[in-house]
């Protein structure tokens, strides 16, 4: 049913590597998430944004950076991994700021840091 | 603030056997509540919802009902399956300020045959 893209699926790199994770969706939302998940599944949100041009950090204090210049786009890019960011991540959208709107998720990427 | 407590897993089940998943939570405004599903090596999807007081909601053989009184949403299932394995996540939505829905930790669920 979901409509939305990450990739890449697993990801395994050295510390100190600039990476970008990428998340696409084609359903036109305008809002869209980024959310660490920990060993212990618990969610942290790390970013999000409202719309084109609009980005705003999570609960989660993060070194991450995203960016919003297209509706369908949303890649969190990490400047330099370290270990500590080894972690499952996941994108989401959903049809715009409502109590009643559901999210859509994508499979994740599954990132090792060694 | 607001926030959602999940029993802690993992629960156990046999095949058939009933199933309950606690889920409690605050909230500053009046919320709306869902339980989202996720499967081994996928992201969450969403199971059920419900937005307001005493509104069922159902998908796959899953209910859950909104209770304002004892603020609780607990996910309830009559004959589990082995394919139910997951972890199920009760989650809540307050109008105002950003709408970012607010997760609970988590409960993995595993179903033997």
């Amino acid at each position: 049913e979901a409509d939305i893209y990450q990739t890449p699926r697993y990801l395994v790199i050295g510390t100190g590597k600039k990476i970008t994770l990428e998340c696409s969706q084609t359903m036109g939302h305008d809002k869209m998430y980024w959310y660490q998940q920990d060993p212990g599944m618990e969610l942290h949100l790390i970013h999000y944004s409202y719309g084109v041009n609009s980005t705003e950090k999570g609960d989660l204090s993060s070194e991450s950076t995203v960016s919003r210049i297209r509706t369908e786009h949303f890649p969190l890019t990490l400047e330099s991994a370290r270990p500590s960011h080894t972690s499952q991540y996941l994108c989401a959208s959903s049809v715009r700021a409502s109590t009643n709107e559901k999210l859509f998720f994508g499979s994740g990427t599954q990132l090792s840091v060694l | 603030g607001n926030s959602v407590t999940q029993m802690e897993g993992p629960v156990t089940l046999s095949e058939e056997a009933f199933l309950t998943i606690n889920c409690t939570y605050t909230a500053t405004g009046y919320p709306s509540l869902f339980w989202y599903v996720q499967y081994p090596g996928e992201g969450l999807q969403l199971l059920l919802k419900a937005t307001k007081a005493d509104d069922k909601g159902s998908n796959k053989g899953f209910e859950a009902t909104y209770r304002k009184e004892t603020t609780s949403f607990h996910l309830e299932k009559g004959s589990v399956q082995v394919s139910d394995s997951a972890v199920y996540f009760c989650a809540l939505s307050v109008a105002g300020g950003s709408y970012i829905p607010t997760f609970g930790r988590g409960t993995s669920l595993i179903v033997h045959p």
